[in-house]
């Protein structure tokens, strides 16, 4: 059974202040989603990482994929408050049109 | 930038009773989807749909849950006999097969049962 793990589930962090969220996975997959979620809101895409060593980068965000490792990061640099929101790590089996199976998500709260 | 639209988007509904979601997928997408998140937890995979049959399914997605593409837009999931425990929020989703896109998510529809 494919388990997928986040850490930290909460976070509360100071505005420009920099953190990291791990996402572990018990396969071998090779792709990987993060997505963000506001409250009472739908999921939205942020970041597709589909090899070994990908990084992606949008605005304060930056995620990267260690397949070896079964390990993804999402790093937050200088926080503001607009990033406030939970983000999930999905992960996929490895087939077009399978399950995305998702962590329980990291509940962040950026506060000045 | 093309959407995936749920409807209705809250139901409110007896226990027991039988409740239909419906979901329009984006129009060149093949795959399709649906999960729920119950509040506050995670989202839990129910059920994929390809070429008219289901691909995939969860062992939430028992016999009281069924799908059907009942036309060349919409996508529903029906619940037959609803319990206190299904209520969660429903997410469609929809996919074009291509690796390098995600799956894309719908508003969602929140399902309370009484």
């Amino acid at each position: 059974e494919l388990k997928v793990e986040q850490n930290p589930l909460f976070l509360s962090m100071q505005e420009g202040k920099n953190y990291t969220i791990y996402c572990n996975y018990s396969t071998t997959s090779d792709r990987l989603y993060w997505y963000r979620q506001d409250p009472g809101k739908s999921l939205e895409s942020l970041f597709v990482l589909l090899s070994n060593g990908a990084v992606k980068q949008e605005g304060r965000l930056m995620a990267s994929l260690d397949t070896k490792a079964r390990l993804s990061t999402l790093h937050i640099t200088a926080a503001v408050h607009d990033l406030s929101a939970t983000y999930f790590c999905a992960v996929d089996t490895n087939q077009a049109g399978t399950a995305l199976i998702f962590g329980k998500g990291t509940t962040l709260s950026v506060s000045s | 930038e093309p959407e995936v639209t749920q409807t209705p988007s809250h139901q409110v509904t007896q226990m027991g009773q039988e409740v239909i979601l419906r979901c329009v997928p984006i129009s060149n997408h093949l795959y399709f989807y649906w999960y729920r998140q119950i509040l506050g937890q995670k989202v839990e995979f129910l059920v994929s749909f390809y070429n008219n049959e289901i691909s995939e399914k969860s062992e939430i997605f028992d016999d009281q849950f069924s799908v059907e593409r009942p036309d060349g837009s919409n996508f529903t999931l029906k619940i037959r006999s609803t319990k206190l425990e299904d209520s969660a929020m429903y997410f469609c989703a929809s996919s074009d097969g291509d690796y390098n896109q995600p799956q894309h998510f719908g508003d969602g529809t929140r399902l309370s049962i009484l």
